[in-house]
């Protein structure tokens, strides 16, 4: 069974670009979240979806937006990049069921 | 507000000795307490967890504690080998929010 598949794997932007990163979660899985990993640092919660809908939103300006198709993929969207958005960013799928959320390898997001 | 400490930040042990990672959470409402694995460049690998109505799980070499009344939880490996060296993080969550506190990590080297 695939795990959860994000694209790209690697990403290099410039300050002020968009971006946009996406996610599959493993087949069954209804919900996903992304965090946000700065080097040297543990992975902070930014957005979790379930069914389409929000359902948390972390601490990050309103540049960041995600959002949930349905088939459960999802989007992470960054405007206006800043040089501090450089980290990688990962999606996390989890049974609504269940609390066990499953990451995927991330994506490392360089702005230069 | 919601924070995980971990301790230490880095952990050296020679191959076979046991490993002990600490964590200390702050949310008297979090119930759920997963710690992760994650080698470089790949994304954090779920390798035990417990919930709040269990004071310890194990699995095979690896073992995890929770104490709630002191808001303690730790990770125990035994008969460490090279191939632990990662960096462990812990997290707490509350069920239903599926938002994961992490902790800053610890970067275990197993010395053959």
């Amino acid at each position: 069974d695939a795990g959860v598949t994000q694209s790209p794997t690697h990403l290099i932007k410039t300050r002020g670009q968009h971006v946009t990163l996406r996610c599959s979660p493993i087949s069954g899985h209804k919900s996903v979240s992304w965090y946000q990993q700065v080097l040297g640092q543990g992975p902070q919660f930014i957005f979790q979806y379930y069914e389409k809908e929000e359902r948390g939103r972390g601490n990050f300006p309103d540049r960041f937006s995600a959002r949930q198709f349905p088939n459960y993929s999802s989007e992470l969207n960054v405007n206006a990049l800043l040089l501090g958005d450089s980290a990688l960013y990962l999606c996390a799928s989890s049974d609504w069921m269940n609390t066990e959320a499953f990451f995927g390898q991330g994506t490392r997001l360089t702005v230069v | 507000g919601e924070n995980v400490e971990q301790h230490p930040s880095t952990l050296s042990v020679q191959e076979g000795d046991s490993a002990v990672i600490k964590c200390t959470y702050s949310d008297s409402a979090s119930n759920y307490f997963p710690w992760y694995k994650q080698e470089l460049g790949k994304g954090p690998q779920l390798i035990i967890d417990i919930r709040s109505n269990v004071g310890e799980k194990k699995d095979q070499r690896i073992a995890v504690t929770l104490n709630k009344t002191a808001k303690h939880f730790s990770l125990h490996i035994t008969e460490t080998q090279p191939e632990d060296s990662a960096v462990y993080f812990c997290a707490a969550s509350t069920s239903g929010t599926y938002k994961y506190i992490f902790g800053t990590g610890t970067r275990l080297k197993v010395l053959a």
